[in-house]
């Protein structure tokens, strides 16, 4: 099993580009998030999903757009990137179940120009 | 007041040595807690969750404290690849999920 896997993992983007961070798993997981870790302030949470067809915001939503039309597939869309998106992405599953871990994707490191 | 709060560090101690971290929460709705670790430029992972009972897991022990609304994380006979960050994690929801990261604390392991 390949787990939760991010593409691209490091991408360098100019101001007003836009670019869709790819987030995949074969967990067969419902909960999947996005996440982004800047120095400081810890991962704050951008979008969520309970399933597919469902999405949420979270704690920082604004520039981001999410979709979820399977299971396995939760892109993150940069409508128009700013230098303030520059960050670490992370993508994560969640199980609902037993020990309610989180499972996250190896991270995509942006720049923004 | 952060939901969660952690103390950054870093913490620097030798090998062998025993070193303590804290976590503290704000909401007294929180249901369920957890230690990740992250090692540098990677993705974080769970250590281990943290029973009302407290649980130990080898070298580690986890504590919580709800009347004081922290939780804690205790290494033993600390190793150098103990070297990491350590988040703490809040979930303050079931059935809608919110779980609130800490800054991390960063910890040292000096051979």
């Amino acid at each position: 099993n390949a787990g939760v896997t991010q593409t691209p993992k490091f991408q360098v983007l100019k101001t007003g580009q836009s670019m869709t961070l790819q987030c995949a798993q074969d967990m067969n997981h419902e909960y999947m998030s996005w996440y982004r870790q800047d120095p400081g302030m810890g991962l704050r949470l951008i979008h969520y999903s309970v399933g597919a067809g469902i999405t949420d915001q979270g704690e920082v939503p604004n520039g981001y757009n999410v979709s979820r039309s399977t299971t396995e597939d939760f892109p993150l869309r940069l409508l128009s990137a700013a230098p303030s998106q520059t960050s670490v992405y992370f993508c994560a599953t969640l199980r609902l179940a037993g020990t309610y871990e989180q499972f996250f994707g190896p991270g995509t490191r942006l720049t923004v120009l | 007041r952060k939901e969660v709060e952690q103390d950054p560090g870093p913490f620097n101690v030798p090998e062998g040595a025993t070193v303590a971290f804290n976590c503290t929460y704000s909401n007294s709705a929180s249901q369920s807690f957890f230690w990740y670790r992250q090692d540098c430029r990677k993705e974080p992972k769970l250590l281990m969750s943290v029973y009302s009972s407290g649980n130990e897991d080898g070298r580690f022990t986890a504590q919580l404290n709800r009347a004081s609304q922290y939780i804690s994380l205790l290494i033993r006979d600390s190793k150098l690849s103990d070297s990491a960050t350590y988040l703490c994690v809040v979930n303050i929801h079931f059935g809608n999920e919110k779980l609130t990261f800490g800054t991390g604390t960063r910890l040292t392991i000096i051979p």
